[in-house]
């Protein structure tokens, strides 16, 4: 089975600065890997995907996430953090299943706190 | 906003109870997912429907059961609730299911079990 696994359950930085979230995947394949965020009392919104294309994957609101799969990671990173981005972020892995069909598997996710 | 929309918003109920939860997916999308995510489980894979049949089971418990309706919107029954089931719901819709396709969420059902 396909597995994810976020390395820091919280991460600080001030405002204009870099950030970097840290995802490790376990997959027996070419995954697919998602990051999504939820920001409070809200639904959970996708902000990349990569399906085996390009290694590097822009998303919204300035966040890109690298596939790097010599080191069996997808950290998500923006290189100025705003106020608005603090949120829980979720790293996710497809994984297939017998039917053919996928379900999400879902990082313990990280929550991104941002200083003024 | 997803396009994905789950109703109620919020649930309160006591143990024993049954409760459904709905959820109508994004227009032109037949895959619908259930998920619950609670503090001590994080966001679990419950099951998942396409076009009306169910193709997919998670970590569902058989107290749970879901259907896809003919017009795709779907229902999450929980009965016989217990304090543990208090969580957020969240109901995700894709075109299909196949790997790759993004999963779009609704803004979730939050129950609590009294």
């Amino acid at each position: 089975a396909q597995s994810v696994t976020q390395l820091d359950s919280h991460v600080s930085v001030s405002e204009g600065t870099p950030v970097l979230l840290r995802c490790n995947y376990s997959s027996s394949y070419s995954p697919s890997l998602f990051w999504y965020v939820q920001h409070p009392n809200k639904g959970l919104q996708l902000l990349l995907k990569y399906t085996s294309a390009a290694t590097l994957v822009k998303g919204i609101n300035g966040f890109e996430a690298e596939f790097k799969k010599s080191e069996t990671s997808f950290h998500l990173t923006k290189p100025s953090a705003h106020m608005s981005d603090a949120a829980e972020y979720f790293c996710v892995v497809s994984d297939p299943m017998n039917t053919g069909f996928q379900k999400l598997v879902f990082g313990t996710g990280t929550r991104l706190l941002v200083s003024p | 906003d997803s396009g994905v929309t789950q109703t109620p918003k919020h649930l309160i109920t006591a143990t024993g109870q049954r409760v459904t939860l709905r959820c109508s997916p994004r227009s032109g999308d037949l895959s619908v997912y259930w998920y619950q995510q609670s503090l001590d489980q994080g966001l679990q894979f419950l099951i998942q429907y396409y076009n009306g049949e169910e193709r997919a089971k998670g970590n569902i418990l058989e107290r749970f059961s879901a259907q896809q309706f003919p017009d795709l919107h779907s229902e999450l029954n929980l009965s016989s609730l217990e304090l543990g089931d208090s969580a957020l719901y969240f109901c995700a819709s894709s075109v299909e299911g196949q790997r790759g396709n993004e999963q779009f969420f609704g803004p979730g059902t939050r129950l609590t079990v009294l």
